[in-house]
């Protein structure tokens, strides 16, 4: 149980077009979903916290106009980088967990390229 | 605020060797969980262990032990017998219990070279 899956594993994307990452839930309802970020060599950085059917939490220096989080469902939460900049060449993986437990799972993550 | 220091950024050993990898955390918290994650070169996070704070009990699963000490707040990963395979970045993190529950901080990682 408790499988978190994100699509895609990989994207290219031109600088300026917009790249959505999905987060999804197999076998839970996920009340909570975790974003985080990690450029190359560098550790996982938190970006922000979504609970469902509410607006995200950002946290401090994450540009919340540029980095769009949807969590409408109970088991999906999208984030759309907006407007990408080579930059955002990331790393980007999410992790969710349910009301009822507090240990969050890990989907396999979403490598962005932008070119 | 919570923090997770892994001072070995790499570690380079040769097979068969044992090669412990540290781990020292701060939190105000008095319950969390801990664990460690190891990331091969495709990125996905693998797996490797919880530990929730009040069980103090090491662990041990197969080549891979864990000594969690609070009185120091170390939770230090030790690889027998090291393998080729092993190679790879290891996380530590600390991960809240109740508010903001699921939400980690991670280490800096520590990169693994076994060399044959």
């Amino acid at each position: 149980g408790a499988v978190v899956s994100q699509h895609p594993s990989w994207v290219i994307c031109k600088s300026g077009t917009s790249v959505k990452i999905e987060c999804r839930s197999l076998d839970f309802q996920a009340t909570t979903m975790f974003w985080y970020r990690q450029f190359p060599k560098q550790s996982l950085m938190l970006m922000a916290t979504s609970n469902e059917g509410s607006k995200a939490t950002y946290e401090q220096g994450v540009e919340k106009d540029k980095f769009l989080i949807n969590h409408a469902s109970l088991t999906l939460s999208t984030l759309t980088v907006t407007s990408a900049h080579p930059e955002d060449s990331s790393f980007y993986i999410c992790s969710a967990r349910d009301k009822w437990e507090p240990e969050a799972f890990f989907g396999q993550g979403t490598r962005l390229t932008v070119v | 605020a919570q923090k997770v220091t892994q001072a070995q950024t790499e570690i380079s050993v040769v097979e068969k060797e044992d090669v412990t990898l540290d781990c020292v955390y701060e939190t105000r918290d008095t319950t969390y969980y801990l664990f460690w994650y190891k990331q091969p070169p495709s990125g996905e996070l693998v797996f490797l262990i919880r530990r929730n704070s009040f069980d103090e009990q090491n662990e041990i699963s197969g080549r891979y032990s864990w000594n969690f000490q609070k009185s120091t707040s170390s939770f230090n990963f030790t690889i027998t017998a090291s393998q080729v395979v092993d190679s790879a970045v290891y996380f530590c993190a600390l991960s809240h219990l109740n508010t903001n529950a699921g939400k980690s901080t991670f280490g800096d990682g520590t990169t693994l070279t076994v060399k044959p």
